[in-house]
């Protein structure tokens, strides 16, 4: 089916390791994201790209990095993980950017012991 | 702070009833758009407006946006069990490329049978 496909759906990580966050799109869009979700604090934006080649960042990029050598894949890294990065993590895409809806990955839950 | 700010944070209404939930933004935007989150899933785009519509309906849905007030309204109208689930209005705010999708902290929905 066509959609947002993240991989892993959990994971549990130890202080101080890396990892990354895969995020697969087949429906062509250009523009990819990267949120977080927290208990009592909504999604808040941590990187995002208009197009492969081109990423930026959003309100809470610290300790993250991404890069989108294709239109499809937006994978998101994590550095050196900290308890503070437990959270779910979504990537959404859409055909127009900002100005239309986004489709949303099922997420992945990432716990940081 | 958050850009979006939906009201009530939490709502419980028996099935047939009508729902009604706010959103009540800060600076200008391009669109707003409300999405539904089910229990342990992605986010689904539910409805876009855009800044110069005052009013849009789909299906059981009927979203209102002031931007004089800086704010929206979502109507669902004869609630039903399935609608139960957390609703979330976001703002597209800034130009071009570096418009950003925010997202308030959300509304939870109980539509008892």
């Amino acid at each position: 089916n066509a959609g947002v496909t993240q991989t892993p759906k959990f994971q549990v990580l130890k202080t101080g390791q890396s990892m990354t966050l895969q995020c697969a799109q087949d429906m062509n869009h250009e523009y990819m994201s990267w949120y977080r979700q927290d208990p009592g604090m909504g999604l808040r934006l941590i990187h995002y790209s208009v197009g492969a080649g081109i990423t930026d960042q959003g309100e809470v990029p610290n300790g993250y990095n991404v890069s989108r050598s294709t239109t499809e894949d937006f994978p998101l890294r994590l550095l050196s993980a900290a308890p503070s990065q437990t959270s779910v993590y979504f990537c959404a895409s859409s055909p127009f950017g900002t100005g239309g809806g986004y489709t949303f990955g099922s997420g992945t839950r990432l716990t940081v012991v | 702070s958050q850009q979006g700010e939906e009201d009530p944070q939490a709502l419980s209404i028996q099935e047939g009833e009508n729902a009604t939930m706010n959103c009540s933004y800060k600076t200008s935007i391009n669109n707003l758009q409300w999405y539904r989150q089910n229990s342990g899933r992605g986010l689904v785009h539910l409805i876009l407006i855009r800044s110069n519509e005052r009013e849009k309906h789909s299906g059981r849905l009927r979203v209102t946006l002031d931007t004089s007030k800086k704010s929206s309204s979502l109507l669902i109208t004869a609630s039903r069990a399935a609608d139960t689930a957390s609703y979330f209005c976001a703002t597209d705010i800034g130009t071009g490329a570096n418009s950003k999708l925010t997202f308030g902290k959300g509304i939870t929905l109980s539509v008892r049978p």
